[in-house]
């Protein structure tokens, strides 16, 4: 089983504010990292898809690194709005198995 | 909607009961997931179906027991659960079975084993 760990484990922050999130994964046997969005009682929606060290990605106010070489991941979110409220997870793929963080569940307070 | 369906969204049932979880997408995708998640843990990876063909199969006890007829649907069979087999239970597709295909979930079932 591979260890994938996300900080913090709750935030809460002000409507306007920026926040990140951490997502630590081992670095050997790397192939992929997944985020996903996942609002209460609906369906995880994914986000990026990155494969390798120095990837940035960005939707919209929404963006991801990503270092393989140490094992982590940032996700950005810029001018949170209350429609943001939702848990991060992310997700390390091996080749064939997925392991998944527990989330970062964000509220965004108007 | 991200095109995967799941039913039912909620299921309560005794440990001797056999009832079936359904899945179906309609995104025209080859690959088919199943995961659990039971409270205050991570989403846990159960079967992978690829093209119908079971391809992973994650320690899961015989308890669950997973159907693909075709690619557009994968059932989970349950029988003689347990009460700790109360969890959330998610399906997913991706186009392939690859590392790097996004997957897109269902909505989840809620199982309650009492």
């Amino acid at each position: 089983i591979l260890n994938v760990e996300q900080s913090p484990q709750s935030l809460h922050v002000q409507e306007g504010d920026s926040t990140n999130f951490t997502c630590s994964f081992p670095s050997s046997n790397f192939y992929a990292l997944h985020w996903y969005r996942w609002e209460t009682a609906k369906s995880p929606e994914a986000l990026f898809v990155m494969t390798l060290n120095g990837d940035e990605k960005k939707k919209g106010r929404i963006s991801a690194t990503l270092n393989t070489k140490e094992g982590y991941s940032y996700l950005y979110i810029k001018g949170s709005q209350p429609e943001d409220s939702a848990t991060y997870l992310c997700a390390s793929n091996t080749g064939n198995q997925f392991y998944f963080g527990t989330g970062t569940s964000l509220t965004v307070i108007p | 909607e991200t095109g995967v369906t799941q039913t039912p969204r909620h299921l309560v049932m005794g440990m001797t009961n056999k009832k079936s979880l359904k899945c179906e997408q309609h995104l025209g995708h080859n690959a088919m997931y199943w995961y659990k998640q039971s409270a205050k843990k991570p989403l846990e990876l159960m079967f992978v179906y690829s093209l119908e063909e079971r391809v992973e199969n994650n320690s899961v006890p015989s308890r669950f027991s997973p159907e693909c007829p075709n690619s557009s649907h994968l059932f989970l069979h349950l029988h003689t659960l347990q009460p700790e087999d109360s969890a959330l239970y998610l399906c997913a597709s991706s186009l392939r079975w690859s590392y790097q295909e996004t997957q897109y979930f269902g909505p989840g079932t809620r199982l309650l084993v009492l």
